[in-house]
């Protein structure tokens, strides 16, 4: 079993739905979770940074960490076109530098 | 004004040559990286660098090899170019080791023919 899977889509949904991202893992000693973001032929961008379990929201977006279950979760409200891209979940044990990513899923946001 | 940048954008070179790609932040970060991107968009970590030391050393062949002359810069040397090299390399920088909010340069795109 890989350490995280992902699934690599591609997501299509019309613009104003909401998203849901997910990530499965099975390295219980991850402990810091991350999204990024990334557009064709550009690096991947930090979208949200967690600790632990339990939500974090910032803006549209929300992470969700549920440890017991090895899941994390993105929810995206209100999609936009400009939301299309690669989301690709990572994650890494604390005071190890060695961040582990997913493949990453391709959404589409259809106007 | 850009945070982490690397030179080239593109590279493309024949089988066997030696080539660099050079990495530099003017974010005051400790931490540097180097990562893969492979075809299939699965992003891996080959090196990382703290401070000019090196940290993280993943089973990488000795072909490449990285360079950090200060905390700013990091650059990565391939020698003897193979087809399988042919990915997108991204470099990266954190505030200090451990800490996972990278920020990524927009990638140098290799392929070696």
């Amino acid at each position: 079993q890989k350490e995280v899977e992902q699934d690599p889509g591609p997501l299509s949904v019309p613009e104003g739905a909401i998203v849901s991202l997910n990530c499965t893992y099975s390295n219980s000693a991850f402990q810091y979770f991350m999204w990024y973001r990334q557009y064709s032929r550009k690096g991947p961008e930090l979208l949200m940074y967690t600790y632990s379990s339990g939500n974090k929201e910032d803006g549209r977006f929300t992470a969700q960490v549920d440890k017991s279950s090895k899941y994390i979760s993105l929810f995206i409200r209100d999609s936009q076109p400009s939301d299309s891209a690669t989301y690709l979940c990572a994650m890494t044990p604390p005071g190890n530098d060695k961040i582990i990513f997913g493949k990453g899923t391709r959404l589409h946001i259809l106007p | 004004d850009t945070a982490v940048s690397q030179t080239p954008k593109y590279l493309v070179t024949q089988m066997g040559n030696d080539k660099s790609i050079k990495c530099e932040q003017n974010l005051g970060h400790d931490t540097m990286y180097w990562y893969k991107q492979d075809s299939k968009k699965f992003l891996k970590i080959m090196f990382s660098y703290n401070n000019k030391e090196l940290i993280i050393n993943e089973t990488v062949p000795n072909r490449f090899s990285p360079k950090s002359p200060d905390k700013a810069h990091l650059n990565l040397h391939i020698n003897s170019l193979e087809l399988g090299d042919s990915a997108v390399y991204f470099c990266a920088s954190s505030p200090q080791q451990g800490l996972g909010g990278y920020t990524f340069g927009s990638g140098t795109r290799l392929t070696v023919v």
